[in-house]
């Protein structure tokens, strides 16, 4: 199964800070089809997780222009630039461009 | 678009439960759905894959004890959990390829 591996696990910011969230995957996440099937999720505290990014670096619908995504192969970025309140809460990737489907095991971003 | 799964509750161990989610809002029949989980106090757990041709995908944590199917004729998802275990604690969301997901529904397994 592909392993995601995200850095840092707890990310301490203060409002207005830009930071970055890494995924390393254990094997290439570029599909035959030549898709990359890598996601960006926040989930907040109390609520269900919401879509931030799909395929690598498309912003989902609704979310602030402030996340952007990039990377390719088995290194991925989530990229925040400049931390508001409403960010806090704990990130993940995932992939699905080889079953069985995986989960990175999450970065909570807290406020300094 | 709306997900609302039911079903959760309390349940022994080796025994079974079915979660549904019912969907709307949207074409129901188009869309590939999964069915992830999150026991308490920790990350999510991707659980189960449907296609939108009912092609399906398992994690190796459940295949051969859970069954993942579809009704496009009632805009519903299922998920069938057998030979249940306390590690399937957790609360299972649907979701909608990956853009839209349920509020969850909690399955506990404990005697």
């Amino acid at each position: 199964d592909v392993v995601l591996t995200q850095t840092p696990s707890i990310l301490s910011a203060t409002i207005g800070q830009s930071v970055s969230i890494s995924c390393r995957s254990s094997q290439s996440l570029l599909d035959s089809d030549g898709n990359t099937y890598l996601y960006w999720f926040l989930q907040r505290p109390g609520q269900s997780p919401q879509r931030l990014i799909y395929l690598v670096s498309n912003l989902g619908s609704g979310v602030p222009n402030r996340f952007s995504g990039s990377g390719s192969g088995t290194d991925f970025t989530l990229k925040i630039s400049g931390v508001e309140a409403e960010d806090l809460g704990v990130y993940y990737c995932m992939q699905a461009t080889h079953a069985p489907y995986t989960f990175g095991a999450g970065t909570k971003l807290e406020l300094k | 678009v709306q997900l609302v799964e039911s079903g959760g509750g309390l349940v022994q161990p080796g025994k079974s439960l079915k979660l549904s989610c019912s969907a709307s809002g949207f074409t129901f029949s188009s869309y590939g759905m999964h069915w992830i989980r999150q026991a308490p106090g920790k990350g999510l757990d991707w659980v189960a894959y449907i296609s939108s041709s009912s092609g399906t995908v398992y994690a190796d944590a459940v295949k051969g004890r859970f069954t993942i199917s579809r009704d496009n004729a009632k805009n519903t998802l299922y998920l069938q959990l057998n030979s249940l275990k306390s590690e399937d604690t957790a609360i299972y969301y649907c979701a909608r390829g990956t853009r839209d997901w349920g509020q969850g529904v909690m399955v506990t397994v404990s005697s």
